[in-house]
């Protein structure tokens, strides 16, 4: 069980806007920044959002990141079949020691 | 270009301990912006930080493996190490070594505001006898 609570799947279509949801506490979310990973079938995680909706160099703008409270979202507009991937939640801890804590992913399909 | 390379056993018994190295080329594991940290994935599931090491050798740990975790770094080989103790099948996954991009404020780490990039390919390492 994730700390963080995502939809194991969403799907969409090409060229549709699709949102993904991350639902936290106020330990994790609520009191800290949101994080976004975007794994490829077979390759390692890569940073897509970073401090709730900046993006890395060379992600594209189709992809998007918002917080509110305890939740978070991204958005990925224009969808391609290359956006087809598991992505992941994140966010730091402050409940205890402290912990970098994950959500359980999203498998995106493109239709 | 910074890249991350995982390297170690991929079969590990019950009750021994999981070593694995991480070597890091295209750029310097001594520069104040970042820890380094290990992630780990179990097969077909989703990801868990393990813990993150500064170039001064200090770390952070996940409470919940701190008791069988030790994580160590070499900057003349510009690498650093995991050892996970008394390891069980529930220790089998892929474990990544990624560069920790932290956020300093007054000398203080702001753990919150820091994130993982790039990350290794990653390694899978199996436990069973």
């Amino acid at each position: 069980q994730s700390v963080l609570t995502q939809p194991p799947s969403a799907s969409g279509t090409p060229g549709q806007r699709v949102t993904i949801s991350c639902s936290g506490s106020s330990s994790n979310i609520g009191s800290n920044y949101v994080y976004w990973y975007q794994q490829l079938p077979g390759t390692a995680p890569k940073l897509l959002i970073y401090r709730n909706n900046q993006r890395p160099s060379g992600v594209p703008d189709r992809f998007s990141g918002s917080k509110s409270g305890t939740s978070a979202s991204l958005a990925i507009s224009g969808l391609r079949s290359e956006d087809e991937a598991d992505y992941y939640c994140a966010a730091w801890d402050d409940s205890l020691s402290g912990s970098w804590v994950f959500g359980g992913g999203t498998k995106l399909t493109v239709l | 270009q910074l890249q991350l390379q995982e390297s170690g056993p991929g079969l590990v018994k019950p009750s021994e301990t999981l070593s694995l190295t991480c070597t890091v080329s295209g750029g310097s594991i001594s520069s104040s912006s970042y820890y380094w940290g290990w992630i780990r994935q179990p097969p077909g599931k989703g990801l868990e930080w393990i813990g993150s090491i500064y170039y001064s050798g200090s770390t952070y740990y996940n409470p919940s493996l701190k008791s069988r975790v030790t994580i160590s770094v070499d900057t003349s080989k510009n690498q650093f190490s995991l050892k996970l103790s008394s390891v069980t099948a529930a220790d089998t996954a892929v474990y990544y070594c990624a560069r920790h991009f932290i956020t300093m404020v007054r000398g203080v780490i702001i753990l919150g505001n820091s994130w993982f990039d790039p990350w290794g390919q990653g390694t899978l390492v199996t436990v069973s006898s």
